[in-house]
């Protein structure tokens, strides 16, 4: 089973704020890191994938970095707002055809 | 409109009565999987598809099965299930024949085995 670790567990944010968390994830044999967007009542939704050290990828005020020799990926939010209120999850597989999710980063935008 | 449907949506049920839930995907997606998502634990995958006829284990595959006798289908089968698989499930679809693709989830099953 792959270990899958984000931190921090939960946040809360004040609007306007900027903020970031981590995931971390098995150095070796990196094939994919997916970040997902979790609404309460929803389904994850698909934020990004990369898959080169030293991706970085941008939607909106969201963005991510991915360092595959030291097993990191950044998850940045700029400029917080309420509607960013949800569980960001992140996943890393290693080209075994398996996904493995961390337990989630649960943000709460303070208005 | 592009989506993976997951039915029932909720179910609540007996220890024993085999059940099935249903997931099918109108996106052509290789990929198929299976997630139960519990209190304090992330995601974990039950069983994965590459394609038609190619099924796998995941993490937690246990009291489960799984068939992809076509492509845009991908049921999860409990043959007799048991409290401990009361939980929420999602199928996930995606591009391509490995998890290297965004996935797409279904609204999830809310099951509770009684």
């Amino acid at each position: 089973i792959l270990n899958v670790e984000q931190s921090p567990q939960s946040l809360h944010v004040q609007e306007g704020d900027s903020t970031n968390f981590t995931c971390s994830f098995p150095s070796s044999n990196f094939y994919a890191l997916h970040w997902y967007r979790w609404e309460t009542a929803k389904s994850p939704e698909a934020l990004f994938v990369m898959t080169l050290n030293g991706d970085e990828k941008k939607k909106g005020r969201i963005s991510a970095t991915l360092n595959t020799k030291e097993g990191y990926s950044y998850l940045y939010i700029k400029g917080s707002q309420p509607e960013d209120s949800a569980t960001y999850l992140c996943a890393f597989t290693n080209g075994n055809n398996r996904l493995a999710f961390g337990k989630g980063n649960q943000v709460v935008v303070i208005p | 409109e592009a989506q993976v449907t997951q039915n029932p949506r909720y179910l609540i049920t007996v220890t024993g009565k085999k059940l099935t839930v249903t997931c099918s995907q109108n996106m052509n997606h290789e990929y198929m999987s299976w997630y139960r998502q519990d209190p304090g634990l992330g995601l974990r995958q039950i069983y994965y598809s590459m394609n038609v006829e190619v099924t796998d284990k995941g993490d937690v595959p246990e009291g489960y099965k799984v068939s992809r006798k076509e492509k845009r289908n991908f049921p999860l089968i409990l043959e007799s299930p048991s409290p401990n698989q009361t939980s929420l499930y999602f199928c996930a679809s995606s591009l391509g024949s490995g998890p290297n693709q965004p996935q797409h989830f279904g609204d999830g099953t809310r099951l509770s085995i009684l």
